[in-house]
């Protein structure tokens, strides 16, 4: 089973600022890596796929990098809309299809 | 505009029995593999099951293989998950999710697009 770890566990970040978060695979996922953006109470929306193709209607601000076992989800200038946990999945491997443990970006 | 709407939710007793639905709506429900994917309160997200579009190939999660049954009726746009010997570490948001395959540079992968919103299902005496 592939293990995916995200870091940090909490970002605290600014409006208009950028934020950074990472996603780390036990072993190479290639370029098969999803981002999703689950906010409270609302079921999971996909924004990144293929490490770094946004999903369709997934604002520029939103950028994905990365390949192998390391991947980044930036997003260039936060706005109030973007608090929310983040989620990497691969789907490179599987079954099982393995998420990390989200990542949970607050305002400052 | 894709919609999965979940049912089926709700409590029972440790050792009982729950069967989930999901309705697909607005895309070919039978072209497509569906999923079931779970969250506990306040956790992550876990993936529990898979099946292909024709039911052909079917798979699931360690943690409940043996108790749970994922099935279609594509005649129905219909997606259950049936989930026998409930356990307390079962209580969790349920979501149906579709996904989607897409081919780049010669090779094809399939990923998870579309969420429902999801059902509670509380298993405690």
């Amino acid at each position: 089973e592939i293990v995916m770890t995200q870091s940090p566990a909490t970002l605290s970040v600014s409006p208009g600022e950028r934020a950074t978060l990472s996603c780390r695979a036990s072993q190479s996922v290639s370029s098969n890596l999803a981002w999703y953006q689950q906010k409270p109470g609302q079921a999971p929306r996909l924004l990144i796929y293929g490490a770094s193709t946004r999903a369709t209607g997934i604002p520029a601000r939103f950028s994905g990098s990365g390949s192998g076992t390391e991947f980044t989800l930036t997003i260039s200038s936060l706005q109030s809309e973007d608090f929310a946990v983040y989620y990497c999945q691969q789907y490179n491997n599987w079954p099982p299809k393995t998420f990390g443990q989200g990542t949970r970006l607050e305002i400052k | 505009e894709v919609q999965l709407v979940e049912s089926g939710g709700g409590l029972v007793k440790p050792g009982g029995s729950l069967r989930l639905s999901c309705a697909a709506s607005g895309f070919t429900f039978s072209s497509y593999s569906m999923n079931w994917v779970r969250q506990a309160p306040g956790k992550g997200l876990e993936w529990v099951s898979s099946i292909s579009s024709s039911s052909s190939y079917i798979y699931y999660a360690d943690s409940v293989k043996g108790r749970f049954t994922i099935s279609r009726d594509n005649a129905k746009n219909s997606l259950y998950l049936q989930m026998n010997s409930l356990r307390a570490e079962d209580t969790a948001v349920y979501y149906c999710a579709r996904d989607w395959r897409y081919c780049s540079g010669g090779s094809c992968y399939t990923l998870t697009d579309y969420w429902g919103q999801g059902t509670l299902v509380t298993v405690s005496s």
